[in-house]
């Protein structure tokens, strides 16, 4: 099946950094979503994609779509201590448009130091 | 209550126990989703129910049954379980079975399990 490459796995970062992580694919993929794991919770939906080169934005996070199709980013601008947790990114492709269509990254682990 | 709900929230078991995972939303959903999630792995779908019809089975051994009584309601049967079965499991849930647009999962908090 698909594998989806997340980078990177972790990130130590200062409050009030900005950050950057994406996910690339040797597939091409019709729709690209980010998730936030926090500790002792279930991933829960950041941002959507639906168009190659779409850049959308959800207050400090900024999500594109790559042109290509194959990869996506997610920027999070002056990260705050809530920010802490695992990004997830999951790419789908209509093929039967079923979960089995649903790949996940393994996830950027972002901690915060103080 | 609103979202997805799962029991227990931990759940520590021996290899010959019998346990059930209990998973239910109250989203008006009409799929339903059994993920894995083991570290530095990413999220393996277990098993898939669409109008409380089981729809897809990805190859998961046969000490784990699921059963959907209701939309609303997903069990996770576990049975001789091993200790590489260790992991967060994760009940999702979505509108409809195609996930396109605006029809997303939307996930439970998880049950910890750990085999010993």
């Amino acid at each position: 099946g698909q594998q989806l490459n997340q980078s990177p796995q972790s990130m130590f970062i200062q409050e009030g950094e900005d950050v950057s992580m994406n996910c690339t694919s040797s597939s091409i993929f019709n729709t690209w979503l980010w998730y936030k794991q926090d500790p002792g919770e279930g991933p829960v939906l950041l941002i959507a994609l639906y168009k190659a080169g779409e850049l959308t934005s959800n207050g400090r996070l900024t999500a594109q779509f790559g042109i290509t199709r194959k990869d996506s980013f997610l920027n999070i601008s002056a990260s705050i201590p809530s920010d802490v947790g695992i990004y997830f990114c999951a790419g789908h492709t209509y093929s039967g448009g079923g979960a089995d269509g649903l790949t996940f990254g393994k996830g950027t682990h972002l901690i915060i130091q103080p | 209550e609103t979202g997805v709900t799962q029991t227990p929230r931990h759940l520590v078991m021996g290899m010959t126990n019998k346990k059930s995972l209990k998973c239910e939303q109250h989203l008006g959903h009409n799929a339903m989703y059994w993920y894995k999630q083991s570290a530095k792995k990413p999220l393996e779908l277990m098993f898939v129910y669409s109008l409380e019809e089981r729809v897809e089975n990805n190859s998961v051994p046969s000490r784990f049954s699921p059963e959907c009584p209701n939309s609303s309601h997903l069990f996770l049967h576990l049975h001789t379980l091993q200790p590489e079965d260790s992991a967060l499991y994760l009940c999702a849930s979505s509108r409809n079975r195609g996930l396109a647009g605006a029809n997303v999962l939307t996930f439970g908090a998880g049950s910890r399990l750990t085999v010993l």
